[in-house]
Protein backbone atom coordinates (compact mmCIF):
# COMPACT_ATOMS: atom_id res chain seq x y z
CA UNK A 1 0.00 0.00 0.00
CA UNK A 2 0.73 3.68 0.16
CA UNK A 3 3.30 5.33 2.27
CA UNK A 4 3.79 8.48 3.98
CA UNK A 5 7.16 9.76 4.61
CA UNK A 6 6.79 11.89 7.69
CA UNK A 7 9.97 14.03 8.54
CA UNK A 8 11.71 14.43 10.86
CA UNK A 9 11.50 11.97 13.24
CA UNK A 10 12.23 13.89 16.19
CA UNK A 11 12.54 17.35 17.07
CA UNK A 12 14.13 18.98 20.25
CA UNK A 13 13.51 22.36 20.64
CA UNK A 14 13.13 25.67 23.05
CA UNK A 15 10.04 26.91 24.25
CA UNK A 16 8.93 30.00 22.07
CA UNK A 17 10.34 28.67 18.51
CA UNK A 18 8.83 28.28 15.97
CA UNK A 19 8.37 23.92 14.43
CA UNK A 20 8.02 22.71 11.36
CA UNK A 21 6.99 19.11 9.63
CA UNK A 22 5.61 17.51 6.35
CA UNK A 23 4.70 14.33 4.85
CA UNK A 24 4.96 13.06 1.40
CA UNK A 25 4.17 10.63 -0.43
CA UNK A 26 4.28 9.53 -4.01
CA UNK A 27 0.80 9.25 -4.86
CA UNK A 28 -1.70 11.80 -5.28
CA UNK A 29 -4.07 12.41 -1.83
CA UNK A 30 -7.38 13.33 -1.68
CA UNK A 31 -7.16 14.03 2.26
CA UNK A 32 -4.86 14.99 4.44
CA UNK A 33 -5.12 15.22 8.62
CA UNK A 34 -3.15 15.95 11.22
CA UNK A 35 -3.40 14.33 14.28
CA UNK A 36 -1.30 15.16 18.14
CA UNK A 37 -1.26 11.96 20.37
CA UNK A 38 -0.07 12.62 23.99
CA UNK A 39 1.84 10.03 25.91
CA UNK A 40 -0.80 7.20 26.66
CA UNK A 41 -4.02 8.74 24.93
CA UNK A 42 -5.49 8.28 21.38
CA UNK A 43 -4.62 10.68 18.46
CA UNK A 44 -6.41 13.91 18.33
CA UNK A 45 -7.68 15.79 15.16
CA UNK A 46 -5.95 19.27 15.25
CA UNK A 47 -6.68 19.95 11.50
CA UNK A 48 -8.39 18.40 8.28
CA UNK A 49 -7.58 19.47 5.10
CA UNK A 50 -9.71 18.49 1.77
CA UNK A 51 -8.15 20.59 -1.09
CA UNK A 52 -5.30 21.37 -3.02
CA UNK A 53 -3.72 24.20 -2.02
CA UNK A 54 -5.93 24.41 1.36
CA UNK A 55 -4.08 26.43 4.32
CA UNK A 56 -5.94 26.48 7.33
CA UNK A 57 -5.29 27.20 11.16
CA UNK A 58 -6.19 26.13 14.28
CA UNK A 59 -4.50 28.59 17.08
CA UNK A 60 -0.97 28.56 16.87
CA UNK A 61 -1.16 25.36 14.07
CA UNK A 62 -1.35 25.76 9.95
CA UNK A 63 -1.24 23.45 8.10
CA UNK A 64 -1.32 23.42 4.63
CA UNK A 65 -2.85 20.72 1.56
CA UNK A 66 0.29 20.63 -1.14
CA UNK A 67 -0.75 22.18 -4.60
CA UNK A 68 0.66 18.76 -5.91
CA UNK A 69 -1.30 16.85 -3.62
CA UNK A 70 1.75 14.94 -2.74
CA UNK A 71 2.58 16.57 0.43
CA UNK A 72 1.80 18.46 3.44
CA UNK A 73 3.30 20.71 6.37
CA UNK A 74 2.42 21.26 9.63
CA UNK A 75 3.91 24.78 11.37
CA UNK A 76 3.52 25.75 14.92
CA UNK A 77 4.08 29.13 16.20
CA UNK A 78 5.71 30.21 19.74
CA UNK A 79 5.89 26.37 20.83
CA UNK A 80 5.06 26.05 24.51
CA UNK A 81 5.75 23.03 27.03
CA UNK A 82 1.90 21.10 26.23
CA UNK A 83 2.95 21.02 22.55
CA UNK A 84 5.21 17.86 23.85
CA UNK A 85 3.67 14.61 21.87
CA UNK A 86 3.59 12.74 18.85
CA UNK A 87 2.55 14.75 15.88
CA UNK A 88 1.29 12.38 13.04
CA UNK A 89 0.01 13.43 9.46
CA UNK A 90 -2.17 11.24 7.74
CA UNK A 91 -4.88 10.85 4.53
CA UNK A 92 -6.65 8.75 1.59
CA UNK A 93 -5.72 8.46 -1.70
CA UNK A 94 -7.88 7.36 -4.53
CA UNK A 95 -8.10 3.99 -4.33
CA UNK A 96 -8.13 3.95 -0.38
CA UNK A 97 -11.65 4.29 0.48
CA UNK A 98 -12.43 5.34 3.82
CA UNK A 99 -8.87 3.24 5.54
CA UNK A 100 -6.12 6.34 6.40
CA UNK A 101 -2.28 5.35 5.65
CA UNK A 102 -0.60 7.63 8.43
CA UNK A 103 3.00 8.83 8.17
CA UNK A 104 5.40 7.67 11.26
CA UNK A 105 5.26 10.57 13.68
CA UNK A 106 7.11 13.50 14.65
CA UNK A 107 8.26 12.94 18.52
CA UNK A 108 8.37 16.70 19.50
CA UNK A 109 10.36 17.88 22.80
CA UNK A 110 9.88 21.17 24.27
CA UNK A 111 12.51 22.91 26.44
CA UNK A 112 10.58 25.17 28.97
CA UNK B 1 -18.14 17.14 19.56
CA UNK B 2 -17.34 13.85 18.25
CA UNK B 3 -16.90 11.42 21.10
CA UNK B 4 -15.46 7.40 20.90
CA UNK B 5 -14.92 6.18 24.26
CA UNK B 6 -12.99 2.67 25.12
CA UNK B 7 -14.20 0.27 27.70
CA UNK B 8 -11.01 0.00 29.54
CA UNK B 9 -8.31 2.19 29.53
CA UNK B 10 -5.80 -0.70 30.59
CA UNK B 11 -6.00 -4.14 31.19
CA UNK B 12 -3.91 -7.17 32.30
CA UNK B 13 -5.01 -10.61 30.80
CA UNK B 14 -3.39 -14.37 31.03
CA UNK B 15 -1.89 -15.98 28.14
CA UNK B 16 -5.28 -17.96 26.68
CA UNK B 17 -7.66 -16.05 27.83
CA UNK B 18 -10.47 -14.73 26.04
CA UNK B 19 -10.99 -10.76 25.41
CA UNK B 20 -12.80 -8.25 24.55
CA UNK B 21 -12.50 -4.55 23.53
CA UNK B 22 -15.52 -2.32 23.52
CA UNK B 23 -16.04 1.16 21.49
CA UNK B 24 -18.88 3.27 21.72
CA UNK B 25 -19.25 6.26 19.00
CA UNK B 26 -22.10 8.68 19.82
CA UNK B 27 -21.94 10.36 16.69
CA UNK B 28 -23.96 8.13 14.32
CA UNK B 29 -20.70 7.44 12.33
CA UNK B 30 -21.08 4.56 9.76
CA UNK B 31 -17.62 3.62 9.85
CA UNK B 32 -15.53 1.97 12.66
CA UNK B 33 -12.34 1.02 12.77
CA UNK B 34 -9.44 -1.34 15.33
CA UNK B 35 -5.88 -0.26 15.77
CA UNK B 36 -3.08 -1.34 16.65
CA UNK B 37 -0.13 0.89 17.70
CA UNK B 38 3.20 -0.42 19.34
CA UNK B 39 6.58 1.43 19.21
CA UNK B 40 8.43 1.56 15.54
CA UNK B 41 5.41 -0.09 13.67
CA UNK B 42 2.77 2.90 14.00
CA UNK B 43 -0.49 2.56 13.74
CA UNK B 44 -2.19 -1.03 12.18
CA UNK B 45 -5.31 -1.40 11.02
CA UNK B 46 -6.39 -4.44 12.44
CA UNK B 47 -10.33 -4.77 10.84
CA UNK B 48 -12.92 -2.29 10.26
CA UNK B 49 -16.60 -1.94 9.53
CA UNK B 50 -18.66 0.03 7.83
CA UNK B 51 -21.97 -0.80 8.78
CA UNK B 52 -24.01 -2.95 11.33
CA UNK B 53 -22.93 -6.87 10.97
CA UNK B 54 -20.24 -5.91 8.36
CA UNK B 55 -16.53 -6.19 8.60
CA UNK B 56 -13.49 -6.17 6.87
CA UNK B 57 -10.07 -7.25 7.80
CA UNK B 58 -7.23 -4.68 7.52
CA UNK B 59 -3.58 -5.01 7.25
CA UNK B 60 -3.13 -7.39 10.51
CA UNK B 61 -6.45 -9.27 11.11
CA UNK B 62 -4.93 -12.87 12.80
CA UNK B 63 -5.66 -13.65 16.03
CA UNK B 64 -8.47 -10.76 16.06
CA UNK B 65 -11.97 -11.09 15.30
CA UNK B 66 -14.62 -8.39 15.60
CA UNK B 67 -18.29 -7.80 15.93
CA UNK B 68 -20.65 -4.68 15.54
CA UNK B 69 -24.10 -5.58 16.86
CA UNK B 70 -25.12 -1.79 16.72
CA UNK B 71 -24.24 1.16 14.76
CA UNK B 72 -22.63 2.78 17.87
CA UNK B 73 -20.45 -0.43 19.24
CA UNK B 74 -17.36 -2.13 17.71
CA UNK B 75 -15.86 -4.85 19.65
CA UNK B 76 -12.46 -6.32 19.30
CA UNK B 77 -12.08 -9.92 20.29
CA UNK B 78 -8.78 -11.87 21.07
CA UNK B 79 -9.86 -15.41 21.02
CA UNK B 80 -6.95 -16.38 22.86
CA UNK B 81 -4.59 -13.59 24.10
CA UNK B 82 -1.11 -14.38 23.20
CA UNK B 83 1.97 -12.28 25.29
CA UNK B 84 2.44 -10.64 21.16
CA UNK B 85 -0.49 -9.03 21.41
CA UNK B 86 0.20 -6.91 24.12
CA UNK B 87 -0.11 -3.39 22.83
CA UNK B 88 -2.25 0.09 23.21
CA UNK B 89 -5.36 -0.56 21.13
CA UNK B 90 -7.37 2.41 19.35
CA UNK B 91 -10.74 2.45 18.24
CA UNK B 92 -11.95 4.97 15.85
CA UNK B 93 -14.90 5.86 13.98
CA UNK B 94 -15.67 8.01 10.87
CA UNK B 95 -19.07 9.37 9.08
CA UNK B 96 -19.82 7.91 5.47
CA UNK B 97 -18.83 9.75 3.10
CA UNK B 98 -17.69 12.42 5.30
CA UNK B 99 -13.94 13.13 3.50
CA UNK B 100 -12.95 9.96 5.74
CA UNK B 101 -11.78 12.16 8.94
CA UNK B 102 -11.20 9.74 11.60
CA UNK B 103 -11.78 10.46 15.46
CA UNK B 104 -10.29 8.44 18.02
CA UNK B 105 -10.97 6.81 21.69
CA UNK B 106 -8.94 7.17 24.12
CA UNK B 107 -6.91 4.03 23.81
CA UNK B 108 -6.78 0.66 25.87
CA UNK B 109 -3.30 -0.48 26.95
CA UNK B 110 -3.47 -4.26 26.83
CA UNK B 111 -0.86 -6.37 29.26
CA UNK B 112 -0.84 -9.81 28.15
CA UNK B 113 0.92 -12.35 30.49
Amino acid sequence: GQQLNQSPQSMFIQEGEDVSMNCTSSSIFNTWLWYKQDPGEGPVLLIALYKAGELTSNGRLTAQFGITRKDSFLNISASIPSDVGIYFCAGTYQTSGSRLTFGEGTQLTVNP
Amino acid sequence: DVKVTQSSRYLVKRTGEKVFLECVQDMDHENMFWYRQDPGLGLRLIYFSYDVKMKEKGDIPEGYSVSREKKERFSLILESASTNQTSMYLCASSIRGGRETQYFGPGTRLLVL
